[in-house]
């Protein structure tokens, strides 16, 4: 079945540090990406997406390929902040049966030292 | 756009006990998804509305577990004879359009089985 894989965490940065979090995901036929982020205390936020392969979807300074020659979905940021410190989810959508149903990886915590 | 409202925040019950979750989506929006997030892993997809018809389930909904979205509005989860297990983050989503459009997330309800 679809599945994500996500680079285990967590991951312990100082600010303006360069940030990379590892996805790959398997998929039958050509599915959406996304990167989701939930913040200490609140709910999942869509932080950006891609939906076909060479999008390059941004958001807050974050960025990620839709590369399907090697089926990932990097997250990127350069310089993160303090206020990045949080859990990142990449996500498929499943496109078979028709409810578009998100596929997510394990997450990966940040956290983001003054 | 109110976002998606979920009741209660946090539940607390003995094993054997029935429980009812609510989820109110943003109110254009006519699917709905119910998802499963246990600690340190990403949620996993439970169950998927179109307005009233529920048109998938995911193996995960044992029979105890039931779903139903009257008028194509909220939606309610009931988890009958609750056991440890079913102790997680349930969360509810909701998006609208056609496609792999981006779900919005309320902030889940946390059930915990003593």
């Amino acid at each position: 079945g679809d599945s994500v894989t996500q680079m285990e965490g967590p991951v312990t940065l100082s600010e303006e540090a360069f940030l990379t979090i590892n996805c790959t995901y398997t998929a039958t036929g050509y599915p959406s990406l996304f990167w989701y982020v939930q913040y200490p205390g609140e709910g999942l936020q869509l932080l950006l997406k891609a939906t076909k392969a060479d999008d390059k979807g941004s958001n807050k300074g974050f960025e990620a390929t839709y590369r399907k020659e090697t089926t990932s979905f990097h997250l990127e940021k350069g310089s993160v902040q303090v206020s990045d410190s949080a859990v990142y989810f990449c996500a498929l959508s499943a496109r078979r049966g028709g409810s578009e149903k998100l596929v997510f990886g394990k997450g990966t915590k940040l956290t983001v030292n003054p | 756009d109110t976002g998606v409202s979920q009741n209660p925040r946090h539940k607390i019950t003995k094993r054997g006990q029935n429980v009812t979750f609510r989820c109110d989506p943003i109110s254009e929006h006519n699917r709905l998804y119910w998802y499963r997030q246990t600690l340190g892993q990403g949620p996993e997809f439970l169950t998927y509305f179109q307005n009233e018809a529920q048109l998938e389930k995911s193996r995960l909904l044992s029979d105890r577990f039931s779903a139903e979205r009257p008028k194509g509005s909220f939606s309610t989860l009931e988890i009958q004879r609750t056991e440890q297990g079913d102790s997680a983050m349930y969360l509810c989503a909701s998006t609208g359009g056609q496609g792999a459009q981006p779900q919005h997330f309320g902030d889940g309800t946390r059930l915990s089985i003593l």
